[in-house]
């Protein structure tokens, strides 16, 4: 039972637009996300995460949105450069609770 | 800091051996974790440990132990090694509290055969 859904694979996006990665979820118990970014060979590393006591949540270039009723929050990258080429891992866990679970990930590429 | 250091990098094991994979984290922190990732797939928790002396099993533990002897190690041993087992490994670790941040090693390829 997949809880955490991110149903694109993969993403083309052009360099200096924005790109937008979604992400889905059933339990709705969950009430923190996070997203990690990936490079080939790496570990993934943090990116940027919402309470759900929040909409969204904006650092730099990156917004994270959170749709509770729809279960459903979405990744801007405004505007989009070359090196956010990469995979990208959206998160969810329970306030209190140590596991994450996460989505299948989401390649995204950005073409000059 | 070094953060989370994983070694080995590679390693290529029979079907049958078995192999410790280390974990070593200088944050001080007190949960770590280790995940799997297959191609195309998300990260699966295999086992954690909320502090030393203290795991638990993740959604894929099955094959495979741990210990947690010190704060900083946290060693995954597969016993018995299968097919089914290759795949990259993550260490993680995290702070007590209101971040839930995680953060990774670099990774261990492990190929069965």
């Amino acid at each position: 039972d997949q809880q955490v859904k991110q149903n694109s694979p993969s993403l083309s996006v052009q360099e200096g637009r924005i790109s937008i990665l979604n992400c889905d979820y059933t339990n709705s118990m969950f009430d923190y996300f996070l997203w990690y970014k990936k490079y080939p060979a790496e570990g993934p590393t943090f990116l940027i995460s919402i309470s759900s006591i929040k909409d969204k949540n904006e650092d730099g270039r990156f917004t994270v949105f959170l749709n509770k009723s729809a279960k459903h929050l979405s990744l801007h990258i405004v505007p989009s450069q070359p090196g956010d080429s990469a995979v990208y891992f959206c998160a969810a866990i329970i306030q209190g609770a140590q596991k994450l679970v996460f989505g299948q990930g989401t390649r995204l590429t950005i073409n000059p | 800091n070094a953060g989370v250091t994983q070694t080995p990098k590679f390693r290529i094991l029979k079907i049958g051996q078995s192999m410790t994979l280390q974990c070593t984290q200088d944050m001080n922190h007190n949960y770590m974790y280790w995940y799997r990732q297959d191609p195309g797939m998300g990260l699966k928790l295999i086992y954690y440990s909320v502090g030393a002396g203290i795991t638990d099993k993740g959604e894929v533990p099955n094959g495979y132990n741990v210990s947690r002897s010190t704060t900083e190690d946290f060693p995954l041993r597969l016993e018995l090694a299968a097919p089914s087992q290759t795949s990259v490994y993550f260490c993680a670790s995290r702070n007590r509290g209101r971040s839930y941040e995680q953060y990774f090693g670099p990774g261990t390829r492990l190929t069965v055969t």
